[in-house]
């Protein structure tokens, strides 16, 4: 049980270059999460699925996109990157909503330069 | 609108101390829940504690002990005879609606 896995663990990408970052769960959780945090700041919500197909934006969604296609996998893309993408983006999953705990995977440090 | 606030951004103790880490949720619902993370300094956030609005049962586990005052709106974290391990930033969480909102997180560090 390998719980949540992310990949790559380190990234540096040219600014308007283009990229995914990979997300698989193998709780069987129908909810899945992207956060990114920012140096000295809590994790702000991208964008969220309660199963697969259904997708919904975060707080902070330009820049993104993503897509649930199975219940296992939640691929996060950024378009043309930007320097204000420079973060670390983890991935969560949880059963279901608020009532139970999320689990995260060990997150992505994006470089945009 | 909800909002978690963590008002200490960084605090040091001594190994063996007592050190107590702050949390207050705000929001007109009436049911919530909040949850407390642990993010070493390898990164990875570890799940602490779940709690509900309609639970004010304090909670102990080993070390660490949680108080929850629903008229304050606080969620305390309290970690007794602290060790040089327990380093760290802690967010306190909290949804009512929708998705978590997280904390700025507290720093904590514990000097040998």
């Amino acid at each position: 049980n390998a719980g949540v896995t992310q990949t790559p663990k380190f990234r540096i990408l040219k600014i308007g270059q283009s990229m995914t970052l990979q997300c698989t769960q193998d709780m069987n959780h129908n909810y899945m999460y992207w956060y990114r945090q920012d140096p000295g700041m809590g994790l702000k919500l991208i964008y969220y699925s309660v199963g697969a197909g259904i997708t919904d934006k975060g707080e902070v969604p330009n820049g993104y996109n993503v897509s649930r296609s199975t219940t296992e996998d939640f691929p996060l893309r950024l378009e043309l990157a930007a320097p204000s993408q420079t973060s670390v983006y983890f991935c969560a999953s949880s059963y279901t909503g608020l009532s139970y705990e999320q689990y995260f995977g060990p997150g992505t440090r994006l470089t945009v330069t | 609108a909800q909002k978690v606030t963590q008002a200490q951004t960084e605090i040091s103790v001594v190994e063996k101390e007592d050190v107590t880490l702050d949390c207050v949720y705000e929001t007109r619902d009436t049911t919530y829940y909040l949850f407390w993370y642990k993010q070493p300094p390898s990164g990875e956030l570890v799940f602490l504690i779940r709690r509900n609005s309609f639970d004010e049962q304090n909670e102990i586990s080993g070390r660490y002990s949680w108080n929850f005052q629903k008229s304050t709106s606080s969620f305390n974290f309290t970690i007794t005879a602290s060790q040089v391990v327990d380093s760290a930033v802690y967010f306190c969480a909290g949804g009512s609606q929708g998705n978590l909102i997280f904390g700025k997180g507290t720093k904590l560090s514990v000097k040998p």
